[in-house]
């Protein structure tokens, strides 16, 4: 079956400290992978996607970077964390649906909280 | 992507009919249509997706007029746990889509 797995789950980082969140994703092969945050009450920021091994989109340039260095793993990374990166991080990818269209599938996701 | 304007928020009771209006006037050929729904602390989940017409499935309807730069998510006999923000997204993704970008969606509070 395709699942997708997201750690940590939750973190609570010193501000100026480095971040690694990883994503994988099982029983596919070439997904299309996206990072996404949600600040406390707002909506979702797409942060980053990748096409394939290599291959990153930012769509918000700041102190978070991406990299995808196997086709099914996908990790967000910070080398000084910042009060405003605290929130709710999402990785993503995309499933073919029943009806033949692709759908959005996300993982549980990872709570951060920089202090 | 299309962009896509919906109610910010809404209101209803248990046990009443709820229809969320999502308007996307720029819709291309190939797009669908998809609704999502996302609890607190946790990532949006897929609801239910449609080109024409009306598609029904265990959990919600989706109606989609004939010119398609509407589409409204119809659930039925909302409980409390239906309280939660709905996104509705339209685009081409039959494709190997890239850039995923979702709205404001609309907060839907069911009250006893």
């Amino acid at each position: 079956s395709q699942t997708i797995h997201q750690w940590p789950a939750t973190l609570v980082q010193p501000v100026g400290s480095p971040l690694s969140l990883e994503c994988t994703v099982e029983g596919t092969s070439n997904p299309n992978l996206y990072w996404y945050r949600q600040a406390a009450g707002r909506g979702l920021q797409l942060l980053f996607y990748s096409v394939g091994i290599g291959q990153i989109s930012s769509e918000v340039p700041q102190n978070l970077s991406a990299s995808r260095p196997q086709d099914r793993q996908f990790i967000l990374s910070s080398k000084k964390l910042l009060l405003s990166d605290s929130g709710f991080y999402l990785c993503a990818w995309i499933k073919r649906g029943s009806s033949g269209a692709n759908v959005l599938t996300f993982g549980a996701g990872s709570r951060l909280t920089v202090l | 992507l299309a962009k896509t304007t919906q109610p910010i928020s809404m209101d209803s009771y248990e046990g009443q009919e709820v229809n969320i209006t999502c308007s996307h006037n720029n819709i291309a050929t190939n797009d669908y249509i998809t609704w999502y729904q996302q609890f607190p602390s946790q990532g949006p989940r897929f609801i239910i997706q449609g080109y024409k017409t009306k598609v029904t499935n265990e959990v919600a309807s989706l109606f989609i007029p004939a010119d398609r730069k509407s589409s409204t998510l119809s659930l039925p006999r909302v409980s409390l746990s239906d309280t939660a923000v709905y996104y509705c997204l339209v685009g081409s993704l039959y494709s190997s889509a890239s850039k995923i970008i979702f709205g404001s969606g609309t907060r839907l509070s069911i009250r006893p």
